[in-house]
């Protein structure tokens, strides 16, 4: 079975940009979760869906969206783009919704801001 | 609300020596406990995970950890690493019983293994 792709793998965008990134789970999965990474913030939770809802949402500015499409694939946009959103983003896959779920997470993309 | 502490950024250590990689929680409820494991420029990959159950948790790459639930821990134990242990090490909690996936992560522990 495939595991959780991400597209694209590298991004260099300039500020005031937006980006549009995209995340394709594990087939079956119907639950998409979104994790940005950065050396001083470690690792966050930026939003979660499952069959096509927004099911929770980290602590981010409304700059960040997304939604999840009815074959499951997700994608994030980032808008009006800022220096401090270079970061490695990270999608993950999971069968369902539920704590005790297994999480899969895709190789990221490495989102840089100039 | 739930957070997770890592104490140490960094742990060096010999190839073929144990390791111990910390990691305590705080929560008002009980949760769930994960390991993972970055390499670099990759994602996250699961190492083991606590339900419920045993204490002491086997999983990948021989890799097992303990849950301890009065000193609120869940420490990753290896008896013998190797080179290809080098990694970034991640410990995470979700509450039991959520209706979320969510993953709240420690800053993380790098695992250096030098020859």
């Amino acid at each position: 079975k495939a595991g959780v792709t991400q597209t694209p793998r590298y991004l260099i965008k300039t500020r005031g940009q937006q980006v549009t990134l995209s995340c394709s789970p594990i087939s079956g999965h119907r639950s998409v979760s979104w994790y940005q990474q950065t050396p001083g913030q470690g690792l966050q939770f930026l939003f979660e869906y499952f069959s096509e809802t927004q099911r929770n949402k980290g602590n981010f500015p409304g700059r960040f969206s997304g939604r999840q499409f009815s074959n499951s694939r997700s994608e994030m946009n980032v808008s009006t783009l800022e220096l401090g959103d270079s970061a490695l983003y990270l999608c993950a896959s999971s069968m369902g919704q539920g704590s005790y779920n297994e999480q899969f997470f895709g190789p990221g993309t490495r989102l840089t801001v100039l | 609300a739930q957070s997770v502490t890592q104490l140490d950024s960094q742990v060096p250590v010999f190839e073929e020596a144990p390791v111990e990689l910390r990691c305590n929680y705080s929560s008002s409820v009980s949760v769930y406990l994960f390991w993972y494991v970055q390499y670099p420029n990759q994602g996250l990959q699961l190492l083991l995970k606590y339900l419920s159950g045993s204490t002491l948790v086997k999983g990948i790459n021989g890799f097992e950890a303990e849950f301890n639930k009065s000193q609120t821990s869940f420490h990753l134990r290896k008896p013998s690493v190797h080179i290809s242990d080098t990694a970034e090490y991640f410990c995470a909690v979700n509450p039991y019983g959520g209706a979320t996936n969510k993953l709240i992560f420690g800053t993380g522990t790098l695992l250096a293994v030098q020859p």
